[in-house]
């Protein structure tokens, strides 16, 4: 089955501090990738679409600033938490897409702790 | 606006016995459903999907029903085994590959 890859699994960042998480698709090729995150015990939010070589689209009351997302290659596409603040702390989860079909193949995802 | 719910937080059955799992829309562009698994500080893993075209989708122990007129979805797990144990949240899309979760529906069977 499709596989994708993030890193780190796991991160702790200082208030102020800039974290970049990576998100792979390991065998095939993702033409649109999708950055959600999630608060316990709460539903998975899409933050924003991200499709290779072009710039992504975000979800209303997500800082564009603040979430970059570069979508580099086929394979990679990452995320920058700038200026991270504690409300910033969220479990963050990405998901890649071959087919445009709705069938998404999620990572692993990613624990921020800013402190 | 809540377009996917999943008004059952949590749900408990024995070994053995059949879960079932319930998801509402209300949004009538949806036309293609699926179902995910969830283990904590792990991504979401796919089990089965559904396109509006069927009203039944069956893998194995798992299928789901689709009743478009009701806007609504449900998987059912059967027999219910403890490694079924997990949040499981329904999804759904309208034409492309952007999805909407619902809340998630935490599953727990009891040996």
């Amino acid at each position: 089955g499709a596989v994708v890859s993030q890193h780190p699994s796991w991160v702790i960042c200082k208030s102020g501090t800039s974290v970049k998480i990576e998100c792979r698709s390991l065998d095939f090729q993702a033409t649109t990738m999708f950055w959600y995150r999630q608060f316990p015990k709460q539903s998975l939010m899409l933050m924003a679409t991200s499709n290779e070589g072009s710039k992504a689209t975000y979800e209303q009351g997500v800082e564009k600033d603040k979430f970059l997302i570069n979508h580099a290659s086929l394979t990679l596409s990452t995320l920058t938490v700038t200026s991270a603040h504690p409300e910033d702390s969220s479990f963050y989860i990405c998901s890649a897409s071959d087919a445009g079909v709705g069938e998404q193949y999620f990572g692993p995802g990613t624990r921020l702790t800013v402190t | 606006d809540q377009q996917v719910k999943q008004n059952s937080p949590s749900l408990s059955v024995q070994e053995g016995r059949i879960s079932i799992l319930n998801c509402d829309y209300t949004n009538s562009m949806f036309d293609y459903f699926l179902w995910y698994k969830k283990y904590p500080a792990e991504g979401p893993t796919f089990l089965i999907s559904i396109s509006s075209i069927k009203d039944k989708n069956e893998d194995g122990r798992f299928t789901v029903f689709l009743n478009k007129s009701a806007k609504h979805l449900s998987l059912h797990i059967v027999p219910s085994q403890p490694g079924d144990s997990a949040v499981y949240f329904c999804a759904a899309s309208g034409g492309g590959s952007r999805l909407t979760f619902g809340e998630g529906t935490q599953l727990t069977v009891n040996p």
